[in-house]
């Protein structure tokens, strides 16, 4: 079975310009989460999807979005890019929501680099 | 709020040598608690985990942490390291109830030498 997977690997994009992440989930995972790591850091909590449902927020500003489709896969936006949101965007796969010991399965990523 | 402090942001050590990763969190109530590992250009592997019962928990690739509540601790140990386990360690941080956002610390880069 095929992991987490996500798209595009790479991306490079100038100030200003809005982008879309995308993530397939692990077959029969139902819940999506997508997580931010800058150079040096630990990833931090963007977004919680369960069926479709926004389940959970972090701190982050109105210019990041996400949704996650039948099909769960899903899509993090981000728009009007500052250089600050170069990082390493995770999604993170689980078979259901919301208790805090479910194990979660990371994708590789997608390295966002704002020029 | 949830926080995870990592102390130590790079240790070396030598192949066959032992290691012990060091975690403290904050939490209100008892936590669950992860081991991450992150190779270069790779997401994260939970290597083990705790929520409940014996405070010594196994994990992956030998590897095992000690949950002490006194010390708000969850060290990382591992008795033999392998050149293979030259990574990127994070210890993260769960509420154990409502959604399921994970506090992750700063991270721990091990370096193993011959």
């Amino acid at each position: 079975d095929a992991g987490v997977t996500q798209s595009p690997t790479h991306l490079i994009k100038t100030r200003g310009q809005q982008v879309t992440l995308r993530c397939s989930p692990i077959s029969g995972h139902k819940s999506v989460s997508w997580y931010q790591q800058v150079l040096g850091q630990g990833p931090q909590f963007i977004f919680q999807y369960y069926e479709k449902e926004e389940r959970g927020r972090g701190n982050f500003p109105d210019r990041f979005s996400a949704r996650q489709f039948p099909n769960y896969s899903s899509e993090l936006n981000v728009n009007a890019l500052l250089l600050g949101d170069s990082a390493l965007y995770l999604c993170a796969s689980s078979s259901s929501p919301g208790q805090g010991a479910e194990k979660l399965f990371f994708g590789s990523g997608t390295q966002l680099s704002v020029l | 709020a949830q926080s995870v402090t990592q102390p130590d942001i790079h240790i070396t050590v030598s192949e066959g040598a032992s290691l012990e990763l060091r975690c403290n969190y904050s939490y209100g109530a008892t936590p669950y608690l992860f081991w991450y590992v992150q190779s270069p250009g790779q997401g994260l592997q939970l290597l083990l985990k705790y929520f409940s019962g014996d405070t010594l928990v196994q994990g992956i690739k030998g590897f095992e942490a000690e949950f002490k509540r006194s010390q708000s601790s969850f060290n990382l140990r591992k008795p033999s390291v392998h050149w293979s386990d030259a990574a990127e360690y994070f210890c993260a941080v769960a509420p154990s109830g409502g959604y399921q956002k994970v506090t992750f610390g700063i991270g721990t880069k091990l370096q193993v030498i011959p």
